[in-house]
């Protein structure tokens, strides 16, 4: 299979501090992101970042890539309950509009 | 933001019966739409990618004929679940990419349960 591994699987913080997710894929890539899906709905988008980057940053969230160890990390600062969700890296399949999913963190954040 | 609108979020059938799920682009052309399936805690599975004016193509250990896929329009695709059974119960989820954007913009979801 091609999917991405993500760990943790799932995450317990307390509100204030930060969460960190980690995912491993196993193809070459033009860009990588990051989606947010809560319990029982869709996806968002979050955050994408192309190969030949190795961090960006949209508000709280920051994503850095090591496109060498085919890995990305998300980190999210001052979590807050809302927060609360499942986080998917995606990757793209070469040569084609699909993305790849990793397994998923489950993220919990107590107020 | 594209929006991206999925109709019914949730439905229950008796088995043997098909069911129907539209996926709409609200404010942007999509020539192609993806439909995943979802069990609970799991990832996304990608099923199929609909294309507009073609037939769709099927993700290995899919069944075209137990899937079937319909991208009549740039705005529509649908999904019906023919002669769905108990272990087709899932969410269903669909996603559709503005032309020449790398990010996908989902429905919210189909919660399928077939008795």
């Amino acid at each position: 299979s091609q999917q991405g591994e993500e760990d943790p699987q799932a995450l317990s913080i307390q509100e204030g501090e930060n969460a960190t997710m980690n995912c491993s894929y196993k193809t070459s890539i033009n860009n990588l992101q990051w989606y947010r899906q809560n319990s029982g709905r869709g996806l968002v988008h979050l955050i994408l970042i192309r190969s030949n980057e190795r961090e960006k940053h949209s508000g709280r969230l920051r994503v850095t890539l090591d496109t060498s160890k085919k890995s990305s990390s998300l980190l999210i600062t001052a979590s807050r309950a809302a927060d609360t969700a499942s986080y998917f890296c995606a990757t793209d399949v070469y040569n084609t509009d699909k993305l790849i999913f990793g397994t998923g963190t489950r993220l919990q954040v107590f107020p | 933001g594209a929006v991206v609108s999925q109709h019914p979020s949730w439905v229950i059938c008796k088995s043997g019966t098909s069911v129907k799920i539209e996926c709409r682009s609200l404010d942007f052309q999509a020539t192609t739409m993806f439909w995943y399936r979802q069990f609970p805690k799991q990832s996304l599975m990608l099923m199929a990618t609909s294309n507009e004016g073609s037939k769709a193509t099927y993700e290995q250990g899919v069944e075209k004929d137990k899937f079937l896929i319909n991208h009549a329009s740039l705005t529509l695709s649908t999904l019906t679940v023919t002669s769905a059974h108990p272990e087709d119960s899932s969410f269903y989820i669909c996603s559709a990419s503005p032309a020449a954007k790398n990010i996908q913009y989902f429905g919210a979801g189909t919660r399928l349960s077939v008795l």
